[in-house]
């Protein structure tokens, strides 16, 4: 197991399409993070999985977002009907819940 | 809003000194953990000092921690080029999931 994984690492879209993006933590972490982080700007909490269960969801999550962990495994973040305020970098992060988070390398969304 | 603040926002340096990074935060916390983040990549855990440590090192980065004052600093060392990079703090809130929340950084650039 190499670390958190995220694909893609970049996406251009037009405004008003679907996104998904998808995460693969480190496999003995039950925890999994959504962040999102805009340029200049530390990252903002979205969502948090225990193990398939999204137990925390942030007030920055509107009804256009949509997160899943189906097997407790990898996990996908879905926007639809993007938006150019959607545009910013999206964070997975995963962690045993001792130590601090392993962050993947993230996805840049760019909303045209 | 942000539970940790850093100051400076910005710092450039020669390579060879040393940099002093700090960060401010609101809430009672059991520990404070420092990331940096290389431009355009995911965030990469440094250090994390619990609330009852004052004082921890980890190679070149020694972390303070003053619970009384709501304040933690972050000191690197002798300077190299490739410590050039945005470094956080961040705190995890008291709810299940001990979410991270994060500063809004310091951008740090090492000059050779």
């Amino acid at each position: 197991d190499t670390g958190v994984s995220q694909d893609p690492r970049h996406k251009i879209t037009k405004r008003g399409q679907n996104v998904t993006f998808r995460c693969d933590p480190i496999s003995e972490h039950n925890r999994l993070y959504w962040y999102r982080q805009t340029l200049g700007q530390g990252p903002e909490f979205l969502t948090y999985f225990q193990n398939e269960a999204q137990l925390e969801k942030s007030r920055l999550l509107s009804d256009r977002f949509s997160a899943e962990r189906p097997k407790g495994s990898f996990s996908t973040l879905e926007i639809q009907r993007t938006e150019q305020g959607d545009s910013a970098m999206y964070l997975c992060a995963s962690s045993d819940g001792h130590r601090g988070y392993t962050f993947g390398s993230g996805t840049r969304l760019t909303v045209v | 809003s942000q539970q940790g603040e850093e100051d400076p926002q910005a710092l450039s340096i020669q390579e060879g000194e040393n940099a002093t990074m700090n960060c401010s935060y609101k809430t009672s916390i059991n520990n404070l953990q420092w990331y940096r983040q290389n431009s355009g990549r995911g965030l990469v855990h440094l250090i994390l000092i619990r609330s009852n440590e004052r004082e921890k090192h980890s190679g070149r980065l020694r972390v303070t921690l003053d619970t009384s004052k709501k304040s933690s600093s972050l000191l690197i060392t002798a300077s190299r080029a490739a410590d050039t990079a945005s470094y956080f703090c961040a705190t995890p809130g008291t709810n299940a999931g001990n979410m991270l929340t994060f500063g809004g950084g310091t951008r740090l650039m090492v000059k050779p």
